[in-house]
């Protein structure tokens, strides 16, 4: 079966660094596009960084400098790195796979970790 | 930063139809791609590349585009439609979501 499990949220004071995880299963990361994508409670989602099969990545500007995204192809996981989190970084993150179209898709998404940041 | 604009809210009765929008200057250009998202549930793909539906997802979801305002259509509207739309976008090497656009079925 294809899917994503993300791991890693929790409370963490302003300042703090946290890692998150995206395992997946039924295909390989380093053969799609993957990306992070987080959602504030109660608002809308909003995109956070995408790593190319190429291996080049990108950043929303609200996390650039602060968060890094990789991937371990031998353990087909994902990763974000986020350092010096603010409160406004709260929000459910989820992990997905540009799997589809011409121009990249999410077809699929993992169930999403909370993030907390508060003191 | 580009910016897709939806309307916050959409409410159709059951079994009439439901049209979503998103508004882009540069839409026409791009390839737009929608998802749904039920409270407490990830987002699911339901239309990409404007107007393709992926596996799974009934013939009742489709998508369109005129100029620079693609259109999400739903169908035979049922009470499981009831949830948040959004459209999304690549701006360069950057992806773009909508606001989104919670649709009420009466």
């Amino acid at each position: 079966e294809v899917q994503l499990v993300e791991s890693g949220g929790g409370l963490i004071q302003p300042g703090g660094s946290l890692r998150l995880s995206c395992a997946a299963s039924g295909f390989t990361v380093s053969s799609n596009y993957m990306s992070w994508v987080r959602q504030p409670p109660g608002k809308g989602l909003e995109w956070v960084s995408v790593i190319y099969i190429g291996g080049s990545t990108y950043y929303a500007d609200s996390v650039k400098g602060r968060f890094t995204i990789s991937r371990d192809n031998s353990k087909s996981t994902l990763y974000l790195q986020m350092n010096s989190l603010r409160v406004e970084d709260t929000a459910v993150y989820y992990c997905a796979r540009g799997g589809v179209g011409a121009t990249v898709a999410f077809d699929i998404w993992g169930q999403g970790t909370m993030v907390t940041v508060s003191s | 930063s580009y910016v897709l604009t939806q309307p916050p809210s959409v409410s159709v009765a059951p079994g009439q139809t439901a049209r979503i929008t998103c508004g882009g200057n540069n839409n026409g250009r791009k390839s737009v791609h929608w998802y749904q998202q039920k409270p407490g549930q990830a987002p699911v793909l339901v239309v990409y590349d404007d107007s393709d539906r992926p596996s799974g997802i009934p013939e009742r979801f489709s998508g369109s585009k005129s100029g620079n305002t693609a259109t999400l259509t739903i169908t035979r509207v049922e009470a499981g439609d009831e949830a948040d739309y959004y459209c999304q976008v690549w701006d360069s090497t950057s992806v773009v979501f909508g606001g989104g656009t919670k649709l009420t079925v009466l």
